[in-house]
């Protein structure tokens, strides 16, 4: 089956260093790309997302990447903070007639060290 | 802080027992969508309602079902409870017809024993 992956399940990070996370996902119908972080006790929260008719997106020192021909998505956190710890997900979105479901990879789990 | 609210919190249920999980959605959402989240993993779509019916279906068996009401809030129920039924229950509300985003609640942290 078709499924989101994450290359790697942990990340450390000194601050103020930047942050990458990286995504893989496989199902090539996908059009919309989303990263959520997910603190402790809390429902993932939205960071970012991208469509794919995109190549880059930036927000608030995070820039998302896609790379269609690769498969790969990439989340980049500028200037990391002790608050950005979490865990992060990339989710894809498929569109099931009028239904958009998300489909998540496993997490990163980001450490900022002080 | 999203707009979208979940109860209980938390709960504990014994095996083979049925619960009812409920969600307010957003104001100005139409779609709630419900996700079960095991420890150590990425949410799994169970599934979604627009506009009072089931509207797309994840890898979930018929005891698990929902409800959404003209206020397009949400129930979920599971019926017969298994001890891998165990896992936060989260709710997202969203727009059909407009953005995708969907905003998610802080979910039901459900224990079976």
């Amino acid at each position: 089956g078709e499924s989101v992956g994450l290359h790697l399940p942990t990340l450390s990070v000194q601050e103020g260093d930047n942050s990458i996370i990286n995504c893989a996902y496989s199902n090539s119908a996908s059009d919309y790309f989303i990263w959520y972080k997910q603190e402790s006790g809390k429902g993932p929260q939205f960071i970012i997302d991208i469509r794919s008719n995109m190549d880059k997106r930036q927000g608030q020192r995070v820039t998302v990447l896609l790379n269609k021909t690769v498969k790969h998505l990439s989340l980049q956190i500028a200037a990391t903070q002790p608050g950005d710890s979490a865990v992060y997900f990339c989710a894809e979105s498929i569109s099931s007639g009028s239904a958009r479901q998300l489909t998540f990879g496993s997490g990163t789990q980001l450490t900022v060290l002080p | 802080e999203t707009g979208v609210t979940q109860s209980p919190t938390h709960l504990i249920k014994t095996r083979g027992q049925q619960v009812t999980l409920r969600c307010s959605s957003q104001s100005g959402h139409n779609t709630v969508s419900w996700y079960q989240q095991a420890l150590g993993q990425g949410p799994q779509f169970i599934f979604q309602y627009y506009r009072e019916e089931e509207n797309g279906r994840g890898n979930f068996p018929p005891r698990f079902s929902g409800l959404q009401f003209p206020n397009y809030s949400s129930e979920l129920n599971v019926n017969a409870l298994e001890l891998d039924d165990s896992a936060l229950y989260l709710c997202a509300s969203s727009f059909t017809g407009g953005d995708t985003e969907a905003f998610f609640g802080q979910g039901t942290r459900l224990t079976v024993v």
